[in-house]
């Protein structure tokens, strides 16, 4: 059973229109992590929630949001994409404190600006 | 920050073995490893606790040496089933995590 769910899998945006990509989890994890994983590169921590405590990697764009409602559910919002900001977004928890255990991704969604 | 892997590139025959090296410039309190394959999510293999801990996973072994900042993983006997990218993730003294440049394995029959 799948226990970090991404929806959708695909998502295409317009140029400079807001999207909100989503995740949720079974596991009952405390923190949360959004990744940016462009292609052939390495996966890049855009911000982690422990709980609600909400953490903003130094070099994630303005242009980047998240909201936490709850344990189970947490929100990407890109409030105007650009043409570089097309990637795979992965969204992962973990047990414990932050980036002390393993983390669990969801399949991920790749996200196409045109 | 971003730690560098070498080799970039591998490949391997089946049963052959393979290091995977992984180097950070900064003072590491511990490191994970991840297996992806392509289309899909990174998969956990291990962590490695400072202390310079070396922990088994079936043929899927690693070392963790803290005061060389550097991590090794260690494949023996590959399999098929081994193919992927493997990315080291460091996670610093400033409790700051990275992923590494990511290393891309090929086993072929």
């Amino acid at each position: 059973d799948a226990m970090v769910i991404q929806n959708p899998r695909y998502q295409v945006t317009q140029f400079g229109k807001p999207v909100t990509l989503s995740c949720s989890q079974t596991l009952n994890h405390n923190v949360m992590y959004w990744y940016q994983q462009k292609s052939s590169q390495a996966p890049k921590l855009l911000f982690h929630y422990y709980d609600k405590d909400f953490n903003n990697e130094a070099d994630t764009p303005d242009n980047f949001q998240s909201r936490r409602p709850n344990t189970s559910f947490c929100f990407l919002d890109i409030r105007s994409p650009g043409l570089g900001d097309a990637a795979m977004y992965l969204c992962a928890t973990s047990g414990g404190t932050v980036f002390s255990t393993e983390a669990f991704f969801g399949q991920g969604t790749r996200l196409t600006v045109v | 920050q971003q730690p560098v892997q070498s080799p970039q590139a591998v490949i391997l025959r089946e049963g052959e073995d393979a290091v995977i090296n992984c180097s950070s410039s900064k003072a590491l309190y511990s490191v994970h490893w991840y297996r992806q394959k392509h289309g899909e999510a990174p998969v956990f293999l291990m962590i490695l606790l400072k202390g310079g801990e070396q922990k088994g996973h079936e043929k899927i072994s690693a070392s963790f040496n803290e005061k060389k900042q550097q991590s090794s993983l260690y494949l023996t006997a590959s399999q098929l089933s081994y193919s992927g990218t493997y990315f080291c993730g460091t996670r610093d003294t400033g409790n700051q995590f990275y992923f590494g440049t990511g290393t891309s394995l090929t086993v072929i029959p």
